[in-house]
């Protein structure tokens, strides 16, 4: 079965300093997605971005960019310019060949004004 | 595009009583629904998967009959929590699954037995 780990429960950063977030994950599958999802107190999932395990460019979304190493199944998220709206619980997440999206437990992101 | 509505937003019910959850999607044809539960401060721990016009399919260790799911049309998909205990209360989260790779997730549901 696959697993997603996110070792860093919580972390701090200060307002347009750049923070960056650990996720590792095991799978036996070749071809699969990863995605990282940012939780804010209204509790609404959003999409932050998505990267797809056979491109081996690391997608990027503006301020967010990842990290992409397939052969360490490593998926970490760099935030640039950190925003006190960046403030959230961010999930790495991991879709195999049955659609599913399994989440990890998450890492509570604080902004430092 | 591609909005799931989920409703209620919250709801407080009597230990022993059935509640009903609904996640529409608005301006898609959704054939796969995922619902998940999310306890205070934890990740979201999938329940199941619901298909168009076919039984859901439960992950281990979550009672079937206790959550019912129905998936009757392309646009509704429902969960209801029978017979429900305090222990059941939590935040149920549905994500409808759309194109290859698009998901979509509903605001959720508090659930609260007294």
């Amino acid at each position: 079965a696959q697993t997603v780990t996110q070792s860093q429960p919580e972390m701090s950063v200060q307002e347009a300093e750049t923070v960056t977030l650990s996720c590792t994950y095991d799978t036996s599958e070749s071809d699969y997605y990863l995605f990282w999802y940012k939780q804010p107190p209204s509790r609404q999932m959003i999409l932050v971005i998505r990267q797809e395990a056979y491109k081996q460019q690391n997608a990027t979304e503006n301020r967010f960019s990842v990290n992409f190493q397939k052969a360490a199944k490593s998926f970490s998220l760099k935030i640039s310019d950190s925003q006190l709206g960046d403030a959230a619980m961010y999930f790495c997440a991991y879709r195999g060949w049955d659609d599913k999206i399994i989440f990890g437990k998450g890492t509570r992101l604080h902004i430092l004004p | 595009g591609a909005v799931v509505s989920q409703h209620p937003s919250w709801v407080i019910c009597k230990s022993g009583t059935s509640v009903k959850i609904e996640c529409r999607s608005l301006d898609f044809q959704a054939t796969t629904m995922f619902w998940y539960r999310q306890f205070p401060k934890q990740s979201l721990m999938l329940m199941a998967t619901s298909n168009e016009g076919s039984k859901a399919t439960y992950e281990q260790g979550v009672e079937k009959d206790k959550f019912l799911i129905n998936h009757a049309s392309l646009t509704l998909s429902t969960l209801t929590v029978t017979s429900a205990h305090p222990e059941d209360s939590s935040f149920y989260i549905c994500s409808a699954h759309f194109g290859s790779v698009g998901y979509t997730f509903g605001s959720g549901t508090r659930l609260t037995v007294v």
